[in-house]
């Protein structure tokens, strides 16, 4: 069965740092990008990050937001997914979801799209 | 940035409609669009990708069009599990980013 699940979340100061973890199931992990999503509570999904896969060198990307502060990192011998987050701010709070990216063609650029999500964890950060 | 718009914010139908979600790229993005639901307390689940390719296992009812800034997602014989908040998402450059989403409600 195709699965994402995360693990990880919790309480955390401001200013602390939390590790976020994605298992990954039922695919081959290391063909695929991998994304970091984050819902505020009662908010709309905003987009995290990304780890390319290794023919694209691992590298990554990040939103404005979190970069300098938030790392995504990739284990494919153990199909897991990172989200280390460090000086976290009240703005932070939020369920992280992970979401895989999958390859397709147009007009033979490669393009890839979420098409498979865990189901989240609370990062709540609070004094 | 590219944003994205989306419209109405919500919207009540009933069992039976057809209803039809916009959303707008603030630049052209081809047709590197995809489209989300989302149920309350639940993770998203993929409906569409390149404007109108639906996602495997995806009812035909779930149908997507569009292409450079203006996309639609339309939704027909709207049924109970239909009810959700749909998002649209732009991956033509980074950030990637989501519209605000439209909650679809029952009358």
């Amino acid at each position: 069965e195709l699965q994402l699940v995360e693990s990880g979340g919790g309480l955390v100061q401001p200013g602390g740092s939390l590790r976020l973890s994605c298992a990954a199931s039922g695919f081959t992990f290391s063909d695929h990008y991998m994304d970091w999503v984050r819902q505020a509570p009662g908010k709309g999904l905003e987009w995290v990050g990304r780890t390319r896969n290794k023919p694209n060198s691992y590298t990554t990307e990040y939103a404005a937001s979190v970069r300098g502060r938030f790392t995504i990192s990739r284990d494919d011998s153990t199909n897991s997914l990172y989200l280390q987050m460090n000086s976290l701010k009240t703005e932070d709070t939020a369920v992280y979801f992970c979401a895989r990216s999958t390859r397709y063609y147009d007009n033979s650029a490669a393009l890839w799209f979420f098409d498979l999500w865990g189901r989240g964890t609370l990062v709540t950060v609070s004094s | 940035d590219i944003q994205m718009t989306q419209s109405p914010s919500s919207l009540s139908a009933s069992v039976g409609d057809t209803v039809t979600i916009t959303c707008r790229a603030s630049q052209g993005i081809a047709n590197y669009l995809a489209w989300f639901q989302q149920k309350p307390g639940k993770a998203p689940e993929s409906l569409v990708y390149a404007a109108s390719s639906l996602q495997s296992g995806v009812p035909s009812k779930f149908s997507g069009g569009g292409s450079g800034t203006d996309f639609t997602l339309t939704i027909s014989s709207l049924q109970p599990e239909d009810y959700a908040t749909y998002y649209c998402q732009q991956y033509n450059s980074y950030p990637l980013t989501f519209g605000g989403g439209t909650k679809v409600e029952i009358k």
